[in-house]
C-alpha cells in the first residue's frame, strides 16, 4: 500500500512569490492535513480537509490555503511568500472522522521549502 | 487550546542505554500516539494506544497511556545509534491531533 506522497521534496522561491504545494493521501483515507514544521518550532497544524470540505483551521494567516479534490488528493498554496515562511511542509492522511477510524494519522516525507 | 507537555526536550546518552520521555497534558484524550523522525523526513508512526491503562510494544520500544487517559510515555531499551531523531508524542480527540514539542535523542556509539 503506498503512503502519503507529497510532490514537490525541495523548492526555493523568493519573496512575494507564490508556491503550491502537492500531497496525495494514502488510498482511502478522506482526511488530510497540513503542518508547518520550523527548527524549535514543532509541528505547527495549518489545516484539514474531509471530503473536500476544510474541517479545521490553524492560526495562519490568510496567505495559507489549501483544498481537496474528489479523489482525496490536497494541495496547499502560499501566496506573498515571506523569509520566515521558509520549513518542511507536511501533509498527513487519516481515515479520522470516517466509518473505519483508527486515529492514526500517517505523514508523507515533507516538502521542503526556502524562501530566498 | 489543549496543549501537551513534552519531557525532556533533548537527551544526550551512551549506546546501549534505556530512554523514557513522556507527555502530560491537562486534558484527556482517546488516543495517544508517538512518532519519530529522522532529519528532513516525516515522522514515522510507531505505535498507537486506544486505552487507559494500555501497555504496548514495538521491538526495543514500550509506550503506556496512562490512566488518567492525560499522559503517555514511551520507553526505549537497550538504545543504538540508529534511534537518534526526534520523538513526537501526539493525543487524538474529537478529530484533532495535538502535538508535543518533541524530544530530541542523541546516542553516542
Amino acid at each position: 500500500k503506498a503512503g502519503v506522497t507529497q510532490t514537490p521534496r525541495y523548492l526555493i522561491k523568493t519573496r512575494g512569490q507564490q508556491v503550491t504545494l502537492s500531497c496525495s493521501p494514502i488510498s482511502g483515507h478522506r482526511s488530510v492535513s497540513w503542518y508547518q514544521q520550523t527548527p524549535g518550532q514543532g509541528l505547527q497544524f495549518l489545516f484539514e480537509y474531509f471530503s473536500e470540505t476544510q474541517r479545521n483551521k490553524g492560526n495562519f494567516p490568510g496567505r495559507f490555503s489549501g483544498r481537496q479534490f474528489s479523489n482525496s488528493r490536497s494541495e496547499m498554496n502560499v501566496s506573498t511568500l515571506e523569509l520566515g515562511d521558509s520549513a518542511l511542509y507536511l501533509c498527513a492522511s487519516s481515515l479520522l472522522g470516517g466509518t473505519h477510524d483508527t486515529g492514526e494519522l500517517f505523514f508523507g516525507e515533507g516538502s521542503r521549502l526556502t524562501v530566498l | 487550546g489543549q496543549q501537551l507537555n513534552q519531557s525532556p526536550q533533548s537527551m544526550f546518552i551512551q549506546e546501549g542505554e534505556d530512554v523514557s520521555m513522556n507527555c502530560t497534558s491537562s486534558s484527556i484524550f482517546n488516543t495517544w500516539l508517538w512518532y519519530k523522525q529522522d532529519p528532513g523526513e516525516g515522522p514515522v508512526l510507531l505505535i498507537a494506544l486506544y486505552k487507559a491503562g494500555e501497555l504496548t510494544s514495538n521491538g526495543r520500544l514500550t509506550a503506556q497511556f496512562g490512566i488518567t487517559r492525560k499522559d503517555s510515555f514511551l520507553n526505549i531499551s537497550a538504545s543504538i545509534p540508529s534511534d537518534v531523531g526526534i520523538y513526537f508524542c501526539a493525543g487524538v480527540n474529537f478529530n484533532k491531533f495535538y502535538f508535543g514539542s518533541g524530544t530530541k535523542l542523541n546516542v553516542k556509539p
